[in-house]
């Protein structure tokens, strides 16, 4: 039974579409994550959410919108997608305040042509 | 802001010999949480071990250890009787957990030789 699942696995969509990432985690966490790791392999934090709330909001560009309908659930929404924004995106979740160290879903390869 | 450096983009071992892969961390809270975490070629994130700040003794998991030394701002980890399945992508990681996002190093890539 996966903890932290996110749909799709891989994505490859063209310039200027809209797509988006699904997440859900069944661990009963409070707070869910995005993180994106370029070609490169390094990870940056770009939003999180406690509980429905936005808490993190790194530098990102407009064009990706969280959503979080429940605590349970955190989606990733980009618009008008350009070629720099193909990479691997993993979602995350975590329960405060044990500090246990993040559980990440398997991740989402998104390519852009 | 906290910032996590890792010196080793590459590294190699010989199957069943012992590895160390080196982190260094800055930050001038007192209280955080460092771990290390695995990628193999599946892609998937995996915890390896974890370390609190307030805490002295170096955490240890089966083959794995830390070499904690708050100080020196420095969090090593140690892979004993290396095994080809620890062929991966290693990162380590620093959170503050008043601000509970956890910042990666750029990774070390570790191949078991056999």
């Amino acid at each position: 039974d996966t903890a932290v699942s996110q749909t799709p696995k891989y994505l490859v969509t063209q310039m200027g579409n809209d797509k988006s990432i699904k997440c859900e985690q069944n661990l009963g966490h409070d707070t869910m994550y995005w993180y994106k790791q370029d070609s490169k392999k390094f990870l940056k934090i770009m939003f999180s959410y406690n509980n429905k709330e936005l808490i993190i909001n790194e530098t990102v560009p407009n064009r990706f919108s969280p959503k979080s309908p429940d605590k349970a659930h955190l989606n990733l929404h980009i618009n008008s997608l350009e070629l720099g924004d193909s990479a691997v995106y993993f979602c995350a979740s975590s329960q405060e305040p044990d500090n246990y160290g993040y559980t990440f879903g398997s991740g989402t390869r998104l390519t852009v042509v | 802001a906290q910032t996590v450096t890792q010196s080793q983009p590459e590294m190699s071992v010989q199957e069943a010999e012992t590895v160390t892969l080196s982190c260094t961390y800055d930050t001038s809270e007192s209280n955080y949480y460092l771990f290390w975490y695995k990628q193999p070629p599946s892609r998937q994130m995996i915890l390896v071990i974890r370390q609190e700040a307030y805490k002295q003794q170096n955490a240890t998991e089966n083959r794995f250890s830390v070499n904690f030394q708050k100080a020196a701002k420095s969090f090593s980890l140690k892979i004993s009787d290396s095994q080809l399945g620890d062929t991966a992508m290693y990162f380590c990681a620093f959170m503050n957990p008043y601000v509970n996002d956890m910042r990666f190093g750029a990774g070390t890539r570790l191949t078991v030789k056999p």
